[in-house]
């Protein structure tokens, strides 16, 4: 089945640093790789999407590309801000299958 | 159009009762997946029900199970709680089942004591 595996948490930075998290994922096939951002207390957000190989995804100044030479997804974003402080789950879905795979998600915290 | 939405937001119980919970779907979205979310095991993939019936299941016990209504709102049961029942509970709606975008709601927050 479908894995990931995502850069460990947690991880913390100053404002308007510049923010990688590392997600590798295994596969069969060519899944639709995705990002979701969990605020305190709330369910997940959908932040960006990916659904070909060299697709990149992106929402609210963060980006991902489609690696399918390295089946990664990083997610990065040139300038963090303190709103943007969160856990961060990296999730492929195969095609025709119902389900999303979670990584174990990356607590990022900005300290202003 | 609105979001996901479940009810309740927050549930407290004692062992060995049982819980049902409620998940109302974007509309026009046909597709339920329920998640459970815990420090421990993180997130991880209850079922999913499309058009009424059980598509796809994940390696929970018998005590918890669900259904789906006609008009794609669906409830999930955990019958004979346990202590690691303790979770957000998470549902996901999205358009068919199958490679499209899920959207989550709030969560249910369930405590056993």
């Amino acid at each position: 089945g479908n894995s990931v595996t995502q850069m460990e948490g947690p991880v913390t930075l100053s404002e308007e640093a510049f923010l990688t998290i590392n997600c590798t994922y295994t596969a069969t096939g060519y899944p639709s790789l995705f990002w979701y951002v969990q605020y305190p207390g709330e369910g997940l957000q959908l932040l960006l999407k990916a659904t070909k190989a060299d697709d990149k995804g992106s929402n609210k100044g963060f980006e991902a590309t489609y690696r399918k030479e390295t089946t990664s997804f990083h997610l990065e974003k040139g300038s963090v801000q303190v709103s943007d402080s969160a856990v961060y789950f990296c999730a492929p879905r195969g095609r025709g299958a119902q389900k999303l795979v979670f990584g174990q998600g990356t607590r990022l915290t900005i300290n202003p | 159009k609105a979001g996901v939405t479940q009810t309740p937001r927050y549930l407290i119980k004692t062992r060995g009762q049982q819980v049902t919970l409620s998940c109302s779907p974007i509309s026009g979205h046909r597709s339920v997946s329920w998640y459970q979310q815990t420090p421990g095991q993180g997130l991880q993939f209850l079922f999913e029900y499309f058009s009424e019936t059980q598509r796809n299941k994940g390696n929970f016990p018998g005590r918890f199970s669900g259904r789906q209504f006609s008009n794609s709102r669906s409830e999930m049961n955990v019958s004979t709680l346990e202590l690691g029942d303790s979770a957000l509970y998470l549902c996901a709606s999205s358009l068919w089942s199958g490679g499209d975008t899920q959207y989550f709601g709030p969560g249910t927050r369930l405590t056993v004591l």
